[in-house]
């Protein structure tokens, strides 16, 4: 039973520069989170997708973020143009079902660094 | 006021005590409530969902206080195993698929 994968783990970039994260949820689950955590910070909500349509992106940052979902599976996160206030820990998770009484699975996080 | 409070800590107990933790929560709509368990460098990992009567699991008991709007963790017999961070998380009233995440509590459990 493989769990919530995430790649890279770590991804150093120049400021300027595309980046795009991967999300690979667990089998079976329809709902998938996006979450960013800067150091010492708790989790920022970013996006999730019911299936594959986002009812909710309200916790974008900035047009420079975007994310899709495809065939109710992976997810990519992309930011452009990636911004030295974009360092942060980026966390997926996904559920059986969207719903707060669903447990989010989270993965291990892609660790971003601009410099 | 944040719409998850918790005290960061840290907290510093020796083995075998008990501990416990608060957080608050500022919409009295809201209607989930957890406490996730995170590692240092490690992803949030639930520990327990909080009902309307109290639960427990273990060594660990949760509450949940409506009136005056803040859930609880109790830890008994603490062991070094559970020293970590312990994050409130309330869902987003009017959102129910929305979590709000607290900034954790830090514990730290020593021999």
């Amino acid at each position: 039973g493989a769990g919530v994968s995430q790649s890279p783990s770590n991804k150093v970039t120049e400021k300027g520069k595309d980046v795009e994260l991967r999300c690979d949820p667990i089998s079976g689950h329809t709902a998938l989170y996006w979450y960013r955590q800067s150091l010492g910070q708790g989790l920022e909500f970013l996006i999730y997708f019911q299936g594959n349509s986002a009812p909710d992106k309200s916790g974008l940052p900035s047009d420079r973020f975007s994310a899709e979902r495809t065939g109710g599976s992976v997810s990519t996160l992309t930011i452009q143009r990636t911004q030295q206030e974009d360092s942060a820990v980026y966390l997926c998770a996904s559920s059986l079902r969207a719903g707060s009484q669903e447990t989010q699975y989270f993965g291990p996080g892609t660790r971003l660094l601009v410099l | 006021r944040k719409e998850v409070e918790q005290d960061p800590g840290p907290f510093n107990v020796p083995e075998g005590a008990t501990v416990a933790f608060n957080c608050t929560y500022s919409n009295s709509a809201s209607q989930s409530f957890f406490w996730y368990r995170q590692d240092c460098r490690k992803e949030p990992k639930l520990l327990m969902s909080v009902y309307s009567s109290g639960n427990e699991d273990g060594r660990f008991t949760a509450q949940l206080n409506r009136a005056s709007q803040y859930i609880s963790l109790l830890i008994r017999d603490s062991k070094l195993s559970d020293s970590a961070t312990y994050l409130c998380v309330v869902n987003s009233a009017g959102n129910n698929r929305k979590l709000i995440w607290g900034l954790g509590t830090s514990l730290a459990v020593n021999p």
